[in-house]
């Protein structure tokens, strides 16, 4: 089972800012197969990314994933206010597991 | 607009039995894998099953297998979780998602609650 580890746990950004957001697995995996998620309080993921650097429908431009091998990155360019969210990447490369997420907070 | 809605989350025993229910919408049912994914405060989010468009293939979470079984019904727009044997561990939000390997579409999440 490939394990992905996300990083920081938490991430402390003013609105405007870049952000950051590392996801590491466990073995090289293809970065077709790596998804980004965002979630809310009370509400069900929302997907961001996939197949590594693809933005889903009405996501917007500042959100953009990279990498390979086995690191991936999520950044938003500028974090807007309504930004502030867990997000979990996920790979679908032999099973579907997803990262333990990563908290952007109101710095 | 695609719309996944949860239904039959309740408390149950440990060793017991819960059937859950997601009446989906505003897409072709029978033409997408559906799956089910759960998430609690410990674990995070972990998939726990899918079952092809057709109904004829399924596969399982190590953690779910032999205990529990996905099923759907096409002429009604149905995916089901059959849950037996339910362990404390079971307990957490579950999810109905579209399709299979990246989750495009998300039900509101329906709890499972194990407790004697």
């Amino acid at each position: 089972e490939i394990v992905l580890t996300q990083s920081p746990g938490t991430l402390s950004v003013s609105p405007g800012e870049r952000a950051t957001l590392s996801c590491r697995a466990s073995q090289s995996i293809s970065s077709s197969f790596l998804g980004w998620y965002q979630q809310k309080p009370g509400q069900a993921p929302r997907l961001l990314i996939y197949g590594g650097s693809s933005r889903a429908a009405g996501i917007p431009a500042r959100f953009s994933g990279s990498g390979s091998g086995t690191d991936f990155t999520l950044t938003i360019s500028r974090v807007e206010p309504e930004d502030f969210a867990v997000y979990y990447c996920q790979t679908y490369a032999i099973s579907r597991t997803f990262g333990q997420g990563t908290k952007v907070e109101i710095k | 607009e695609v719309h996944l809605e949860e239904s039959g989350g309740d408390l149950a025993q440990p060793g017991g039995s819960l059937r859950l229910s997601c009446a989906a919408s505003g897409f072709t049912f029978s033409d997408y894998a559906m799956s089910w994914v759960r998430q609690t405060p410990g674990t995070g989010l972990e998939w726990v099953s899918t079952i092809s468009g057709g109904g004829d293939d399924a596969s399982y979470a190590d953690s779910v297998k032999g205990r529990f079984t996905v099923s759907r019904d096409n002429s009604n727009n149905t995916l089901f979780l059959q849950m037996n044997s339910l362990r404390a561990e079971d307990a957490a939000i579950y999810y109905c998602a579209t399709p299979d390997k990246v989750f495009v579409h998300w039900g509101q999440g329906i709890p499972v609650t194990v407790s004697s």
